[in-house]
């Protein structure tokens, strides 16, 4: 069964600073890995999907790497900001586009 | 940009009441999803619809059902609601093999 974890659980960080957040899976046989955002109370704001075959995927401030085969991915954010705290979470696709999903790292930017 | 709306943002219901959540997409997408949300278990797929009239299980079916009579629109249904039902439901789209997007989520509460 695919397990998805990401640590750490929670971040704070002052402003300005590049920050990884960690994300794996047990099982590399996965279609897609996308990160997405939440924020309090609100849905998932999808932030990068990056294809099984894709080692990386860029927008704006946000890195995102893939290691299949070392079941891993991480998100870099740089020069972070604090309209950038929120909820980070990492979802592996199975077949038929089934998401697993991780716990989520919050993350918090301190001004 | 793709839209995906979710009827309401709160709902209250008493025990046993049916209970209907709607979910409309307007970018022709082929398949529709419903998750819940709760602390500490994340994010649960309860079913995935990849065609009009097409369904499947997800990881946690029991106690909902769903209908996808239109493309665009995708229900969510609690026969008799119980008050372990109380969770946050999100609703999400896709093409087949690309990012799933996402409604802004109903907040359900069971009396």
């Amino acid at each position: 069964k695919q397990e998805v974890t990401q640590i750490p659980a929670a971040l704070s960080v002052p402003e300005g600073e590049n920050l990884v957040l960690n994300c794996s899976f047990t099982d590399s046989a996965i279609y897609n890995l996308q990160w997405f955002r939440q924020d309090p109370g609100k849905g998932l704001t999808s932030l990068l999907l990056i294809q099984s075959s894709q080692r990386e995927q860029t927008s704006g401030r946000l890195n995102a790497s893939l290691d299949k085969s070392s079941g891993r991915s991480t998100l870099y954010i740089a020069a972070s900001q604090p309209g950038d705290s929120a909820t980070y979470l990492c979802a592996v696709s199975l077949e038929a586009q089934k998401l697993v999903f991780g716990q989520g790292t919050r993350l918090t930017i301190n001004p | 940009d793709v839209k995906v709306t979710q009827s309401s943002r709160y709902l209250v219901k008493r025990t046993g009441e049916k209970v209907f959540l709607e979910c409309v997409q307007d970018m022709d997408h082929e398949n529709m999803f419903w998750y819940r949300q709760d602390p500490g278990l994340g994010l649960r797929l309860i079913y995935f619809s990849y065609d009009v009239k097409m369904k499947e299980k997800g990881d946690i079916p029991e106690g909902y059902s769903v209908s996808r009579e239109k493309k665009e629109r995708f229900s969510l249904i609690l026969e008799s609601a119980s008050t372990n039902q109380t969770s946050m439901y999100l609703c999400a789209s896709s093409y087949y093999g690309n990012e799933q997007f996402f409604g802004p989520g109903t907040r359900l509460t069971v009396l």
